[in-house]
């Protein structure tokens, strides 16, 4: 079936450290993947997607590059600031009739100044 | 920016009583979802609906569950008869029509089954 694998945290880092989270995924055809956030006490934000393999989704200094060789979509981030401290989701979506969001499991960041 | 809303932001209720969250979508949206996130746990999919009709749920959506779009604006689910279990946070999201579309979510319904 259908799945997503995503690293386990608590992840805690200084600021201006780099961050990647790991994320891989097991799905039929071609998925489109995606990165949610979700800061303390708010709702799901969609943080960047790739719709296609090889394309990189990019926000607020974020990056993550759709692997299909790998079937993995790794966020990593240069240099993180104290307000990047939130839960970070990898999702995918098969799309056509099947459109819903498969979640990882959350990866939490705390980052120290 | 558009923005989808959800009310109430948290309900109370005692087990067995019946719940209704209201989600009002992007307006030019086409597809509505629920999902759910259990206090500490992973965000679920309970439900899909399209053209007036659903058009996937998951496994927990059962009978207790069903959705509705009532005019043009809103987007209920209900649940019939609450459970302990049901506890969790309820996310309605909408999006448009293309191929990895983004799905847009809102603020988040907390519901607590007494």
């Amino acid at each position: 079936g259908n799945s997503v694998t995503q690293m386990e945290g608590p992840v805690t880092l200084s600021e201006e450290a780099f961050l990647t989270i790991n994320c891989t995924y097991t799905a039929t055809g071609y998925p489109s993947l995606f990165w949610y956030v979700q800061y303390p006490g708010e709702g799901l934000q969609l943080l960047l997607k790739a719709t296609k393999a090889d394309d990189k989704g990019s926000n607020k200094g974020f990056e993550a590059t759709y692997r299909k060789e790998t079937t993995s979509f790794h966020l990593e981030k240069g240099s993180v600031q104290v307000s990047d401290s939130a839960v970070y989701f990898c999702a995918l979506s098969r799309g056509g009739n099947n459109r819903k969001l498969i979640w990882g499991l959350g990866t939490s960041l705390a980052v120290n100044p | 920016e558009p923005e989808v809303t959800q009310t109430p932001s948290h309900q109370v209720t005692q087990m067995g009583q019946e719940v209704i969250l209201r989600c009002v979508p992007i307006s030019n949206h086409l597809y509505f979802y629920w999902y759910r996130q259990i206090l500490g746990q992973k965000v679920e999919f309970l439900v899909s609906f399209y053209n007036n009709e659903i058009s996937e749920k998951s496994e927990i959506f059962d009978d207790q569950f069903s959705v509705e779009r009532p005019d043009g604006s809103n987007f209920t689910l209900k649940i019939r008869s609450t459970k302990l279990e049901d506890s969790a946070m309820y996310f309605c999201a909408s999006s448009g029509g293309s191929r990895g579309e983004t799905q847009y979510f809102g603020p988040g319904t907390r519901l607590l089954v007494l």
